[in-house]
């Protein structure tokens, strides 16, 4: 079945890149997602990459996939304060439909 | 709407009443789905539906939830003889159903049985 791990915790200072990992088990994923959540609201979709690239850069945001070793990174370049939230990545797997499996969420945490 | 609409916003309820939480998807999203957080967990898939086919049910944790979406549009998360543990953050999203269908989240409901 569809597992997807992340870490729990991360902290960085203001000003220093962040690097949020995951893992995913289920080979036959065909996108695979960043969300953001900050206190009190909903997940926000930050980025989405088609699980044949390797790499997609939105602005301040890099996601790297290594199909080989189904790991997922992303990467937030001068890490701001208004940065500090969990994030969640998520893969949809082919013949799931549209569903969507949740790693646990990494919580950022950027001091100043 | 411009995005996914969820209400109440807050739920407090005392234990064994029965509560309704309602959802309004983006128009012309075709999918729509339940998840659950608990306090600092990560997200727990409860009911998914997709069209007018039969919907996934199998993430619902009791016969007390159940959820309908009528006409293809507007959902209501029922909970029956509510207990503490269903204390959590109810949340709901939309999808378009074609091609990446990123999910787009509603801000949720928080529920406290008391």
């Amino acid at each position: 079945g569809e597992d997807v791990e992340q870490s729990l915790f991360l902290s960085v200072r203001e000003g220093d890149s962040s690097v949020i990992n995951c893992t995913y088990t289920d080979s036959s994923s065909t996108y695979l997602y960043w969300y953001k959540q900050e206190p009190g609201a909903g997940l926000q979709l930050l980025t989405y990459i088609f699980s044949n690239m390797d790499m997609k850069q939105d602005q301040r945001l890099t996601v790297l996939l290594n199909k080989k070793d189904k790991h997922l990174s992303l990467r937030i370049a001068d890490t701001q304060t208004g940065d500090s939230a969990i994030y969640f990545c998520a893969e949809r797997v082919r013949n799931a439909g549209n569903m969507l499996t949740f790693g646990g969420g990494t919580r950022l945490m950027v001091k100043p | 709407g411009a995005g996914v609409s969820q209400s109440p916003s807050n739920k407090v309820t005392e234990k064994g009443k029965d509560v309704e939480l309602r959802c309004d998807p983006i128009s012309g999203h075709t999918a729509l789905y339940w998840y659950r957080q608990s306090l600092g967990q990560g997200l727990e898939f409860l009911i998914y539906f997709q069209g007018n086919s039969a919907p996934d049910k199998s993430g619902l944790p009791s016969d007390r939830f159940s959820a309908e979406r009528t006409g293809g549009s507007v959902s209501t998360l029922t909970i029956q003889r509510t207990q503490q543990e269903d204390s959590a953050v109810y949340l709901c999203a939309s999808s378009s159903g074609t091609g990446p269908s990123p999910l787009h989240f509603g801000n949720g409901t928080r529920l406290t049985v008391t």
